[in-house]
Order: structure tokens, then C-alpha cells, then sequence
């Protein structure tokens, strides 16, 4: 499979800013996904990005650089609602989904 | 709209046990996928098909099966459960092209 690299956890405090950082294979590469995932829940879909650049969509953007093989979602004005796992997904040869294994973002008061 | 249903929720096995996880999507979508997730491991993507009639494997397809005869459905086959098989189980359904991935809420599976 491909290498799918994302950190493991990540605190922050609320009200603030977090960046979460991906990398990925750019070998056969067609777009960047992000997902949200409460424990026990199913993924739900944030943002994707197929050119190079930064995706706004309100308190969340998310920036990509294909030639570096590397993404991050931003997340800004934290609440604590957004204590979750986010899921970086790679989308290879348009058929194939792989996921690196999840950031688990804590938010403190 | 209902999206995408997975059956059952939970379900326990026995080794050697068979079972069939359902999943169904109203969107019409054509492509669809089986997922497991473990703790640490994020999701892998066990089986996918691009339209009815056509499947394909993923990264982890030993011990699955599947098949394709309707847009709506995509069953995920377990022949003989194994223990290593013990999971929770995503299907999602994916718009056209570099689009977006639904995903069903999942079924835990034990194998005992």
C-alpha cells in the first residue's frame, strides 16, 4: 500500500489554531481527502483537494503541495466538539482510497 | 435520503463461521467499497467495484469475497472467520470521478 504519514495525537486549547500534517506517495496520485471521526462513529467528509493550494470552508482549510507530497488541514477557532480523529485519504489511479491511520486531536478548555 | 446502510451493527462469530455483512446506497453512486478499521491502523480498503458486474481487490482481500450484481448493493462475504478478521467494517459509496466517499455506520465484528 502506499505510505500514508499523519501524527498520532495532537492537543490543543480551545479557541485556538491546530495544523495537522499528511504526507503521502506521489506516484499515481489524483486528490487528498480529509475525514472526521468521532469514536465510534463513521468517517464524515471535511475537505479535498486536487490542485495545489488552500481549500477554505469556514473554521476549517485545508492546503495542498503535489510536487512535496504533502498535505495539513487547519483548524481554527477550536471547540470542543472538534475532539476527534481526523483521517488524511490518499486517492491513487481514481480508483483506490488509502488512509493513513488517523490523528486523534484532543481539545482542552 | 438515507445514504449508505450497513447490516448488522454488531455481530459475534465463531471461527469457521460464514456470514454476510450488507450494504446498500440510495445515491446512485457507482462506485462502492469495503473498509476495515484497527485500532492504530487507520482504515484499509478490502474490496472495491467501479459498477455493477465489476470488482476488485484492495490492500487486505484474503478472506473476503464479494460481489456486484445491482448499483445499490455490495455484500462483503466472510467464508470461514478467522479471528484476525475481528474488526469494524466500513462500506462507503464515492461520487464520480475525485469525489467524495459516504460511508456506512459501521459493524463491529468479533470472531471468538
Amino acid at each position: 500500500g502506499q505510505n500514508i504519514d499523519q501524527p498520532t495525537e495532537m492537543t490543543a486549547t480551545e479557541g485556538a489554531i491546530v495544523q495537522i500534517n499528511c504526507t503521502y506517495q506521489t506516484s499515481g496520485f489524483n486528490g487528498l481527502f480529509w475525514y472526521q471521526q468521532h469514536a465510534g462513529e463513521a468517517p464524515t467528509f471535511l475537505s479535498y483537494n486536487v490542485l495545489d493550494g488552500l481549500e477554505e470552508k469556514g473554521r476549517f482549510s485545508s492546503f495542498l503541495s503535489r510536487s512535496k507530497g504533502y498535505s495539513y488541514l487547519l483548524l481554527k477557532e477550536l471547540q470542543m466538539k472538534d475532539s476527534a480523529s481526523y483521517l488524511c485519504a490518499a486517492l491513487y489511479n481514481f480508483n483506490k482510497f488509502y488512509f493513513g491511520s488517523g490523528t486523534k486531536l484532543n481539545v482542552k478548555p | 435520503n438515507a445514504g449508505v446502510t450497513q447490516t448488522p451493527k454488531f455481530q459475534v462469530l465463531k471461527t469457521g463461521q460464514s456470514m454476510t455483512l450488507q450494504c446498500a446506497q440510495d445515491m446512485n453512486h457507482e462506485y462502492m467499497s469495503w473498509y476495515r478499521q484497527d485500532p492504530g491502523m487507520g482504515l484499509r480498503l478490502i474490496h472495491y467495484s467501479v459498477g455493477a458486474g465489476i470488482t476488485d481487490q484492495g490492500e487486505v482481500p484474503n478472506g473476503y469475497n464479494v460481489s456486484r450484481s445491482t448499483t445499490e448493493d455490495f455484500p462483503l462475504r466472510l467464508l470461514s472467520a478467522a479471528p484476525s478478521q475481528t474488526s469494524v467494517y466500513f462500506c462507503a459509496s464515492r461520487e464520480p470521478g475525485q469525489g467524495r466517499a459516504f460511508f456506512g455506520q459501521g459493524t463491529r465484528l468479533t470472531v471468538v
